[in-house]
């Protein structure tokens, strides 16, 4: 079955830092994948999304690009801010697949 | 405003009595779902439908009840409470297909 692996948190890191979330996935046919931010108290938001190789998906200063030979899609951003802490979750889904599959989730903890 | 409202948000309750979580979503979204999120294991779906009478098991579905009469409304429903149960549930809806997910603010359940 579809299956993610997220690096294990918490991260922390002081405002301004850069950020790297990295995600592998294994997927039937040929996924799409999606990134999701769970704020404190909230249920979950999505963040970006790529739809097909090379794709970079964006948003609020996060990228994430769609390495299909590699089976990666990690999160990436320049200048975190205090604002930016939550948990991340990577969620690919597959062809066919009627549900996300998410990761375990990494939360991120910016520092002033 | 878009949204996926869940009542209750908290709920505390005993073994082997019956509750039922609401789901309701204002966006005319054909398909919804249910996931339940537990500490290290991600969003794990338990039920989805994809129109109005129709719903299908998703990986956890195991106690759990659903139904969908209404296209805006999808409640879960828990016939027999048991203590494995005590989990944070998120209800989501979308356009169909591969679409971003919305998800609601979450139902934290607590069985004693």
């Amino acid at each position: 079955g579809d299956s993610v692996t997220q690096m294990e948190g918490p991260v922390t890191l002081s405002e301004e830092a850069f950020l790297t979330i990295n995600c592998t996935y294994t997927a039937t046919g040929y996924p799409s994948l999606f990134w999701y931010v769970q704020y404190p108290g909230e249920g979950l938001q999505l963040l970006l999304k790529a739809t097909k190789a090379d794709d970079k998906g964006s948003n609020k200063g996060f990228e994430a690009t769609y390495r299909k030979e590699t089976t990666s899609f990690h999160l990436e951003k320049g200048s975190v801010q205090v604002s930016d802490s939550a948990v991340y979750f990577c969620a690919p889904q597959g062809t066919g697949r009627r549900a996300l599959t998410f990761g375990s989730g990494t939360r991120l903890q910016v520092q002033p | 405003e878009a949204q996926v409202t869940q009542n209750p948000r908290y709920l505390i309750t005993v073994t082997g009595k019956k509750l039922t979580v609401t789901c309701s979503q204002n966006m005319n979204h054909e398909y919804m779902s249910w996931y339940r999120q537990d500490p290290g294991l991600g969003l794990r779906q338990i039920y989805y439908s994809m129109n109005v009478e129709v719903t299908d098991k998703g990986d956890v579905p195991e106690g759990y009840k659903v139904s969908r009469k209404e296209k805006r409304n999808f409640p879960l429903i828990l016939e027999s409470p048991s203590p494995n149960q005590t989990s944070l549930y998120f209800c989501a809806s979308s356009k169909g297909g591969i679409q971003p997910q919305h998800f609601g603010d979450g139902t934290r359940l607590s069985i004693l």
